[in-house]
């Protein structure tokens, strides 16, 4: 099946620096979504992305569809301890009427104190 | 702003026992889903829902699993027969016109078979 892979697995840094992970796929996506998650609840959406090479902010947070469509990434400047959770890049599969999301393996942001 | 909820928060089961996962979807979306989420690993679709029947269904969605919109409001999931390995985070979602539009989550169940 379909995998989005994401990097880096984990993520350490201190307050106050920017982050950038991606995510990557073997497949074409027509959307790509950024999700976070705090522990012990749901995915929250962070950014919707629907077309090839489009550049996205939501507050600190910016967001990039690559022109392959294979891949996305996720900048978030300036982090603060709220950044703290993992974020996971997903989509539909590119097919009509499908949906199903798909989720990628995860970042996992942790600030040092 | 609207939510999706989920009770209970935490099930405990024993393994052969059924479970029903329950789930409020935000009221005027059309499209709900079940996902899943073992610990420490990425989230899974399980089953989509709509139009009061099934659209999609992953191949971990077997015959021991079963989806329902019994009144209107409520969307439940059912695992017939617990497996130790259905231990998991199970999140409802729902949207207003499926994936391309937001799929906004509950808080998840945490499910434990024992």
């Amino acid at each position: 099946g379909q995998q989005l892979n994401q990097s880096p697995q984990s993520m350490f840094i201190q307050e106050g620096e920017d982050v950038s992970m991606n995510c990557t796929s073997s497949s074409i996506f027509n959307t790509w979504l950024w999700y976070k998650q705090d522990p012990g609840e749901g995915p929250v959406l962070l950014i919707a992305l629907y077309k090839a090479g489009e550049l996205t902010s939501n507050g600190r947070l910016t967001a990039q569809f690559g022109i392959t469509r294979k891949d996305s990434f996720l900048n978030i400047s300036a982090s603060i301890p709220s950044d703290v959770g993992i974020y996971f890049c997903a989509g539909p599969r590119p097919n009509f009427g499908n949906e199903k999301l798909t989720f990628g393996t995860g970042t996992r942001l942790t600030i040092i104190p | 702003e609207p939510e999706v909820t989920q009770t209970p928060s935490h099930q405990v089961t024993q393994m052969g026992q059924e479970v029903i996962l329950r789930c409020v979807p935000i009221s005027n979306h059309l499209y709900f889903y079940w996902y899943r989420q073992i610990l420490g690993q990425k989230v899974e679709f399980l089953v989509s829902f709509y139009n009061n029947e099934i659209s999609e269904k992953s191949e971990i969605f077997d015959d021991q699993f079963s989806v329902e919109r019994p009144d209107g409001s409520n969307f439940t999931l059912k695992i017939r027969s617990t497996k130790l390995e259905d231990s998991a985070m199970y999140f409802c979602a729902s949207s207003e016109s499926g994936v391309n539009s937001p799929l906004h989550f509950g808080n998840g169940t945490r499910l434990t078979v024992t």
